[in-house]
């Protein structure tokens, strides 16, 4: 039973424009969303985090977006470099914490 | 050590056998995930740890996995008669345990079952 689902595997997007990755989950009792980024052969690295009490939380190119009505989040990056080129796990957490299955995101020059 | 430490980062086992895998969080850290992941996909929540207590182990797939952290600090993930499909990638994370909460992993152990 996926908790919190990452329907696109796969973005590709050119440098320099926004990145938008989406996240839905099925579980309303989830009151802290995250997003981790990972690279090959390491375990994931938190990115960035919001509550449920919030509906925006910015971080200089990284903004994630929670609109609990719709159990739906989302990370923006903007603007898109290189180096962003990674999985991004959307996580969920109510007192476990709960991960979907990834978007590769590869960002081209 | 300043990060979460697993070992071993490799592990090939014989169907069959029985494996342990080990994970050092971080100094201080309450609690403590065990996560399975396959390949391609999100990795999979085994069980949770607050200090020594195990709050949570819905997600061990079967009675051959078994953890532990006798301590409060190293944890100790056990699968006993490995069988193919319990190869993954198994990650470890550590939190302070409080409220909102952001997970710190190790870097995994790759486990394969020939």
């Amino acid at each position: 039973d996926q908790q919190v689902k990452q329907n696109s595997p796969s973005l590709s997007v050119q440098e320099g424009r926004i990145s938008i990755l989406n996240c839905d989950y099925t579980n309303s009792m989830f009151d802290y969303f995250l997003w981790y980024k990972k690279y090959p052969a390491e375990g994931p690295t938190f990115l960035i985090s919001i509550s449920s009490i919030k509906d925006k939380n910015e971080d200089g190119r990284f903004t994630v977006f929670l609109n609990k009505s719709a159990k739906h989040l989302s990370l923006h990056i903007v603007p898109s470099q290189p180096g962003d080129s990674a999985v991004y796990f959307c996580a969920a957490s109510g007192g476990d914490m709960r991960f979907g299955a990834g978007t590769r995101l590869t960002v081209k020059p | 050590g300043a990060g979460v430490s697993q070992s071993p980062r490799y592990k090939v086992a014989k169907r069959g056998q029985d494996v342990a895998l080990r994970c050092d969080p971080i100094s201080g850290h309450v609690s403590l995930f065990w996560y399975q992941q396959a390949l391609g996909q999100g990795p999979e929540f085994l069980t949770y740890f607050q200090n020594e207590a195990q709050l949570d182990k819905s997600g061990l797939p079967s009675d051959r996995f078994f953890a532990e952290r006798p301590e409060g600090s190293v944890s100790t993930l056990k699968i006993q008669r490995t069988q193919q499909e319990d190869s993954a990638v198994y990650l470890c994370a550590s939190g302070t345990g409080t409220g909102y909460e952001k997970l710190f992993f190790g870097s995994g152990t790759q486990l394969s079952v020939l």
